[in-house]
C-alpha cells in the first residue's frame, strides 16, 4: 500500500519496560511527525522531523521519549521505563513537503500502547 | 497559549439533514485550518482545508466557513449520510510546523 504504516498495531508493556514503535511514511514525503491521542481527547504534537533532522521536540513529555530518523524515512518512537501515563494511541503522519504550512497531513493508523 | 476547542463532545443528526460541527481558536496572526476524520481504528484523514484569507470553501457536500473576528469555524455537513458517522477534529496551523488539534466531535447520522 501507499499509506503511512505503523507497527506494531498494539502494543501491551508492564510498567518499566522499554518499547519502540516503528512508522514507515509515504515514500517521498520529507515530514515526518508523531502524535499522542489519549483517549477521548485530539492528536497531540510530540516532535517532527523534517527528512533525517528532528527540527522539533517540544512536544515529548519528558526525557524517556525518544525518536529517530536515521536515514530520512523510516522513524522509530522509543519510550524507555514505561509509565501507566504512557498509555495512549501513537500517531504517525507524514506529508510531502518541509513542514504543515498549508499541506495535508498523511496519517498512519496508529499504535495503541497499554501500560499495565 | 495556542488553543482549539471543540465543545461539543457528540452530535447526532437525522439522515438527509444538515450537520453543523464548530470549533473555536485562540489568537494567532498566520493561521491555516482543517478539518480531519476519523473512524475507529484508523488514523485521521483530511477532509476539508481554509486559509485565514477566505471565509468560506467548498467541497460537494462539505463546506467550512471561517468567522476570523469571532476566532470561530464550522462544518457544514449537507445532506448528511450514515457513512459520515465518525470522530470530527478541527486542526490549526498557528504558523509553525505543526498542527494544534480540538478534542473532537462524535457525529451519528441517524438512518
Amino acid at each position: 500500500g501507499a499509506g503511512v504504516s505503523q507497527s506494531p498495531r498494539y502494543k501491551v508493556a508492564k510498567r518499566g519496560q522499554d518499547v519502540a514503535l516503528r512508522c514507515d511514511p509515504i515514500s517521498g514525503h520529507v515530514s515526518l511527525f508523531w502524535y499522542q491521542q489519549a483517549l477521548g481527547q485530539g492528536p497531540e504534537f510530540l516532535t517532527y522531523f523534517q527528512n533525517e533532522a528532528q527540527l522539533d521536540k517540544s512536544g515529548l513529555p519528558s526525557d524517556r521519549f525518544f525518536a529517530e530518523r536515521p536515514e530520512g524515512s523510516v522513524s522509530t518512537l522509543k519510550i524507555q521505563r514505561t509509565q501507566q501515563e504512557d498509555s495512549a494511541v501513537y500517531l504517525c503522519a507524514s506529508s510531502l513537503v518541509p513542514g504543515t504550512g498549508n499541506e495535508k497531513l498523511f496519517f498512519g493508523s496508529g499504535t495503541q500502547l497499554s501500560v499495565l | 497559549d495556542q488553543q482549539v476547542k471543540q465543545n461539543s463532545p457528540s452530535l447526532s443528526v437525522q439522515e438527509g439533514r444538515i450537520s453543523i460541527l464548530n470549533c473555536d481558536y485562540t489568537n494567532s496572526m498566520f493561521d491555516y485550518f482543517l478539518w480531519y476524520k476519523k473512524y475507529p481504528a484508523e488514523g485521521p484523514t483530511f477532509l476539508i482545508s481554509i486559509s485565514s484569507i477566505k471565509d468560506k470553501n467548498e467541497d460537494g457536500r462539505f463546506t467550512v466557513f471561517l468567522n476570523k473576528s469571532a476566532k470561530h469555524l464550522s462544518l457544514h455537513i449537507v445532506p448528511s449520510q450514515p457513512g459520515d458517522s465518525a470522530v470530527y477534529f478541527c486542526a490549526v496551523n498557528f504558523g509553525n510546523e505543526k498542527l494544534t488539534f480540538g478534542t473532537g466531535t462524535r457525529l451519528t447520522i441517524i438512518p
